[in-house]
């Protein structure tokens, strides 16, 4: 198993609707999970940090965290054309190693 | 502004040669990394320093050096040793994991 595992998409969904993106993480992944957006040939972004167990909003996404089953999430709702870009996922391997690591990114297309 | 700074944005390097990229941050982070991203392959770690005149091996070291002399600076040199260095080259800053990383720009690297 990959230690944080994500599927590549692409996922397709109309504007207007909700995106959901998954990845799942393996027992060296610890405490902290961050989504990034990544448009086509530039550098990542970080939008949401989840740390605890439940689900976190900040605008129109709402990352959810369940520690027992080793997932993640993020929802898109409204979803645009300019939403359109890959998903990373990344979680920190915790104690002293101050190290991300990340899964190889969702495609999401949101169709006009 | 604070941020980090890559450079250049496109560089070529002939066979047999060793080309240096510049990462520069005013963050005041401790932490800074080297990634590659090949297409569908993720984010893969070079190196990383959590302290100045420190740094470690990532995953897929080796071809690669790095130093670090300033909280700045964190200059990747590929070395001919690396034979398939074709990629984009991402550095990142942080504090912590608890707060994510920080992206530059990136560095589009290509052999001719």
């Amino acid at each position: 198993q990959k230690e944080v595992e994500q599927n590549s998409g692409p996922l397709s969904v109309p504007e207007g609707a909700i995106a959901s993106l998954n990845c799942t993480y393996s027992d060296r992944v610890s405490q902290s999970f961050f989504w990034y957006r990544q448009y086509s040939g530039k550098s990542p972004e970080l939008i949401m940090s989840i740390y605890s167990n439940g689900d976190k909003e900040d605008g129109r996404f709402t990352a959810q965290l369940n520690k027992a089953s080793q997932y993640v999430s993020l929802l898109i709702r409204d979803s645009q054309p300019s939403d359109s870009a890959t998903y990373l996922c990344a979680g920190d391997y915790g104690g002293a190693t101050n190290k991300l690591i990340f899964g190889t990114g969702t495609l999401l297309a949101v169709q006009p | 502004d604070g941020g980090i700074t890559q450079s250049p944005k496109y560089l070529f390097r002939k066979e047999g040669q060793n080309v240096t990229l510049s990462c520069e941050q005013n963050l005041n982070h401790d932490a800074m990394y080297w990634y590659r991203q090949d297409p569908g392959q993720g984010l893969r770690l070079i190196y990383y320093s959590q302290i100045v005149n420190d740094f470690q091996k990532g995953d897929i070291a080796e071809g690669y050096s790095v130093s670090r002399e300033k909280k700045e600076s964190f200059p990747l040199t590929v070395t001919s040793a690396q034979k398939n260095p074709t990629a984009f080259y991402l550095c990142a800053s942080g504090q912590g994991t608890n707060y994510g990383y920080t992206f530059g720009s990136g560095t589009r690297l290509t052999v001719v």
